[in-house]
């Protein structure tokens, strides 16, 4: 079972950009263009916010970007506003076998 | 729009069994591969299963630290997706949410999640 890394916590004032790192393998993040962005604010279900590593879901601003470098993804926000303050999770595709992993989680507090 | 509605979390004892259950509407459920993802209290997500769509198969895959007690199975005629849950350990406690998902992303819409509490 792989494991991707991701800092745990992180923050900006209002109107600053932010970016989470989510560090794996050549054999998740590195080896497919599969990785997910989740945020999840307290006491609620998680949402999509990126897939497939650039994609926006609809309804999702376009503020939220995501790209990858090598074995890292990131996901930036820009022009920070309060209701980003969430956790934010990376998801990445792993094989057939176990085929999803997530990250440990990333706190992102709007100062 | 997508509705996800999970139900069947309690309390049981250590060694017990639990089902879940998850109601699908808004889409068509039977061409549509499903997971389960589990959050422990103050924790984070964990990947818990999948089940593909009987029309490539339905095939079932699980993540190791639930493989051999946890079974994921679907009934296309009721919209509703189970997770039988047996041999439960006091790790196993958690948030368990029921997600659609692809080959390509974990997950896309999620339920409300229900509460499963293993403890004597």
């Amino acid at each position: 079972q792989s494991a991707l890394t991701q800092p745990p916590s992180a923050s900006g004032s209002p109107g600053q950009s932010v970016t989470i790192s989510c560090t794996g393998t050549s054999s998740d993040v590195g080896g497919y263009n599969y990785v997910s962005w989740y945020q999840q604010h307290p006491g609620k279900a998680p949402k999509l916010m990126i897939y497939e590593v650039t994609k926006r879901p609809s309804g999702v601003p376009d503020r939220f970007s995501g790209s990858k470098s090598g074995n890292t993804a990131s996901l930036t926000v820009s022009g920070l506003q309060a209701e980003d303050e969430a956790d934010y999770y990376c998801s990445s595709y792993v094989g057939s076998n176990t085929p999803y992993v997530f990250g440990p989680g990333t706190k992102v507090t709007v100062l | 729009e997508v509705q996800l509605v999970e139900s069947g979390g309690g309390l049981v004892e250590p060694g017990g069994s639990l089902r879940l259950s998850c109601a699908a509407s808004g889409f068509t459920f039977r061409n549509t591969w499903m997971s389960w993802v589990r959050q422990a209290p103050g924790k984070g997500l964990e990947w818990v299963g999948r089940i593909k769509s009987k029309t490539v198969g339905g095939t079932t895959d699980y993540a190791a630290p639930v493989k051999g007690r946890f079974t994921i199975s679907r009934d296309d005629s009721k919209n509703t997706l189970y997770l039988q849950m047996n041999s439960l350990k006091s790790e196993d406690t958690a948030v368990y949410y029921c997600t659609t998902t692809t080959n390509t992303v974990t997950t896309w819409s999620w339920g409300q999640g229900t509460l499963v509490t293993v403890s004597s």
